[in-house]
């Protein structure tokens, strides 16, 4: 069974810090990974999708990057503000989707 | 919005009762997938369409688990003689292919009591 880790598992940052979480996955039959921002109440909206190794990728406030080799990536959020609050999953696609349990960001005004 | 939509959004229902859930997809989307999400895991892979055609079915699926998609559009998860462990948020998301984003539904929330 294909394991995907996350930490920290909750975060709670003042208004203005900048944070950042890991994604651990396998390194081995790698297809893609996939960043979802989930609020309460709505539905999980994706923010990256990220294949070759070595990938950064940026929107807004928001950047990732990618070490297929090692099995991990990292999200960054630059100055938080209290709408970054949310659920931030990652999925390994390999043979199929494999998410984790996400990190739980609380951005306190 | 997402373009996704889900029905029902809640659904409560007794121990032993068959349940029926809908996803409709964005129209040019030619997978579909069906995830089930509890409290304090993400969201866990059941099944998956390419178009009509049933291409993967996670092994924690019991047989009691049928998901359909007659013509390729909207599908359908039906759960037979529930249990209070299907008691879920149950997640329909589509894609062009799994190298670009899933879409998203809102969920069907299902309480087993």
């Amino acid at each position: 069974i294909l394991n995907v880790e996350q930490s920290p598992q909750s975060l709670h940052v003042q208004e203005g810090d900048s944070t950042n979480f890991t994604c651990s996955f396998p390194s081995s039959n790698f297809y893609a990974l996939h960043w979802y921002r989930w609020e309460t109440a709505k539905s999980p909206e994706a923010l990256f999708v990220m294949t070759l190794n070595g990938d950064e990728k940026k929107k807004g406030r928001i950047s990732a990057t990618l070490n297929t080799k090692e099995g991990y990536s990292y999200l960054y959020i630059k100055g938080s503000q209290p709408e970054d609050s949310a659920t931030y999953l990652c999925a390994f696609y390999g043979q199929n989707f494999v998410f984790g349990p996400g990190t739980r960001l609380s951005v306190l005004p | 919005d997402t373009g996704v939509s889900q029905n029902p959004r809640h659904k409560i229902t007794k121990r032993g009762q068959n349940v029926t859930f809908r996803c409709d997809p964005i129209s040019e989307h030619n997978r579909l997938y069906w995830y089930r999400q509890t409290l304090g895991q993400g969201p866990e892979f059941l099944t998956y369409f390419q178009n009509e055609a049933q291409l993967e079915k996670s092994r924690l699926l019991s047989d009691r688990f049928s998901a359909e998609r007659p013509k390729g559009s909207f599908s359908t998860l039906e759960i037979q003689r529930t249990e209070q462990g299907d008691s879920a948020m149950y997640l329909c998301a589509s894609t062009i292919n799994s190298a670009y984003e899933q879409y998203f539904g809102p969920g069907t929330r299902l309480t087993v009591t």
